[in-house]
């Protein structure tokens, strides 16, 4: 199938672990994002990554770190997980300037 | 600022009943607009997009959005509601050139009543 996935669907884990999200897409897309959707369902950006290049970088903390091993690829790395990270992370691609795609989601719970 | 503001949080109509979800956006310049819809435990698939041209767009399953300029709207209408559209609606914009870097507004979820 073509689309983008995540994995894991769901991470349970504990304050101070830490933790991987991977995300693959098959569209051809030269760019990919990470997006965190909070608790109240608000959805706001964080990483994207064109041709393997950061592009956007938002006031994240430098705890995530993103990683795009190749265009197809961008993973996300949280170091030190905290009670406030826990959300529903959403990987999206697209090509530069069209419509982006999005995954099922991780939902990170952190205890 | 960039923001998108969608007035109604949650919207409950009657399953075959008309339906509009509000959507209004301040951007510095001519924005792209978009609408995504997601169902619980789901992630987003895109309804309809506006670049440019024809001010209402046609979109998946039924929907339509009418841009507004003057009004700084994109508010998405389906004539007739269905219990499966019962779910979370987002509208985001994002730039018409360089790096699409999204603003989504809050949401509105809707209820749908047989």
């Amino acid at each position: 199938d073509t689309a983008v996935s995540q994995t894991p669907k769901y991470l349970v884990t504990q304050m101070g672990n830490d933790k991987s999200i991977k995300c693959e897409q098959n569209l051809g897309h030269d760019t990919m994002y990470w997006y965190k959707q909070d608790s109240k369902k608000f959805l706001k950006i964080m990483f994207s990554y064109n041709n393997k290049e950061l592009i956007i970088n938002e006031t994240v903390p430098n705890r995530f770190s993103p990683k795009s091993p190749d265009k197809a690829h961008l993973n996300l790395h949280i170091n030190s997980l905290e009670l406030g990270d826990s959300a529903v992370y959403f990987c999206a691609s697209s090509l530069t300037v069209t419509e982006q795609f999005f995954g099922p989601g991780t939902r990170l719970t952190v205890l | 600022a960039q923001s998108v503001t969608q007035p109604d949080i949650h919207i409950t109509v009657s399953e075959g009943a008309s339906l509009e979800l509000r959507c209004n956006y301040s951007y510095g310049a001519t924005p792209y607009l978009f609408w995504y819809v997601q169902s619980p435990g789901q992630g987003l698939q895109l309804l309809l997009k506006y670049f440019s041209g024809d001010t209402l767009v046609q979109g998946i399953k039924g929907f339509e959005a009418e841009f507004k300029r003057s009004q700084s709207s994109f508010n998405l209408r389906k004539p007739s509601v269905h219990w499966s559209d019962a779910a979370e609606y987002f509208c985001a914009v994002g730039p018409s050139g360089g790096y699409n870097k999204l603003i989504f507004g809050a949401g509105t979820r809707l209820a749908v009543h047989p």
